[in-house]
C-alpha cells in the first residue's frame, strides 16, 4: 500500500529535550515536506526536500532541522524544543504536484 | 506573500443538497490548484486536483477554476453526512512543488 508513515504518533516532552519526528514514504517520490499545523493558523510549510541532500526552508523553519539522506525518509529534528512548538505535524511527499500526507504527530512540549 | 483565502465557514446544508466551496489566490503565477478534505484530528486527504481553467468532475466532486479571476470552487452533489469535514485549498506556483493552503472552510451536512 502506497503511503507515508510517521512516528511517534503522539508526543509529550518536556522544554529542551532534543526530539525527532521519523517520515517515511514508499512511493518512491522525489519531494518531500513537512507542515505544522495550529488552530486558526491552518498549514504552514517548515522544511522541504526536492531530492536527495537538496533541503531548504519553508515558511516557518525557525527551531527546526532536517535531513535527507536517503529518497524515502525525511526525519524532522527539534534540538530544543519550546512550547511554542506544541502543534499537528504533518509529513508529506509529492511526485508530481500532487502532495501526500502521513497521519500525523501531535506533539507537546511542556 | 502569496495567500489563499476561503470562508471559514461553518457551511451548513442539508443531506442530499449541493455544497459550493470557494477559495481565492493571490499569485497570478500560480498553475496548480488542489482540494483537500481534513476530518478533525485527521491528516488532509487530496480529492481533486485542477491544473486549466474550466470544470473537472470526479463522481460526486467538480472542481472548477478560472484564472483570470484567481478564483477555485468545489461542489459537492448530494451531500452526505460523512462528507462533513474541513476542506483546504491548495495552490503551488512552480516547480518547486510549494503549496500554500487555505486555512479552510468547515462543512457540515445535516441528515
Amino acid at each position: 500500500e502506497a503511503q507515508v508513515t510517521q512516528n511517534p504518533r503522539y508526543l509529550i516532552t518536556v522544554t529542551g529535550k532534543k526530539l525527532t519526528v521519523t517520515c517515511s514514504q514508499n512511493m518512491n517520490h522525489e519531494y518531500m515536506s513537512w507542515y505544522r499545523q495550529d488552530p486558526g493558523l491552518g498549514l504552514r510549510q517548515i522544511y522541504y526536500s526536492m531530492n536527495v541532500e537538496v533541503t531548504d526552508k519553508g515558511d516557518v523553519p525557525e527551531g527546526y532541522k532536517v535531513s535527507r539522506k536517503e529518497k524515502r525518509n525525511f526525519p524532522l529534528i527539534l534540538e530544543s524544543p519550546s512550547p511554542n512548538q506544541t502543534s499537528l505535524y504533518f509529513c508529506a511527499s509529492s511526485g508530481r504536484g500532487e502532495q501526500y500526507f502521513g497521519p500525523g504527530t501531535r506533539l507537546t512540549v511542556t | 506573500q502569496k495567500e489563499v483565502e476561503q470562508n471559514s465557514g461553518p457551511l451548513s446544508v442539508p443531506e442530499g443538497a449541493i455544497a459550493s466551496l470557494n477559495c481565492t489566490y493571490s499569485d497570478r503565477g500560480s498553475q496548480s490548484f488542489f482540494w483537500y478534505r481534513q476530518y478533525s484530528g485527521k491528516s488532509p486527504e487530496l480529492i481533486m486536483s485542477i491544473y486549466s481553467n474550466g470544470d473537472k468532475e470526479d463522481g460526486r466532486f467538480t472542481a472548477q477554476l478560472n484564472k483570470a479571476s484567481q478564483y477555485v470552487s468545489l461542489l459537492i452533489r448530494d451531500s452526505q453526512p460523512s462528507d462533513s469535514a474541513t476542506y483546504l485549498c491548495a495552490v503551488s506556483g512552480g516547480s518547486n512543488y510549494k503549496l500554500t493552503f487555505g486555512k479552510g472552510t468547515l462543512l457540515t451536512v445535516n441528515p
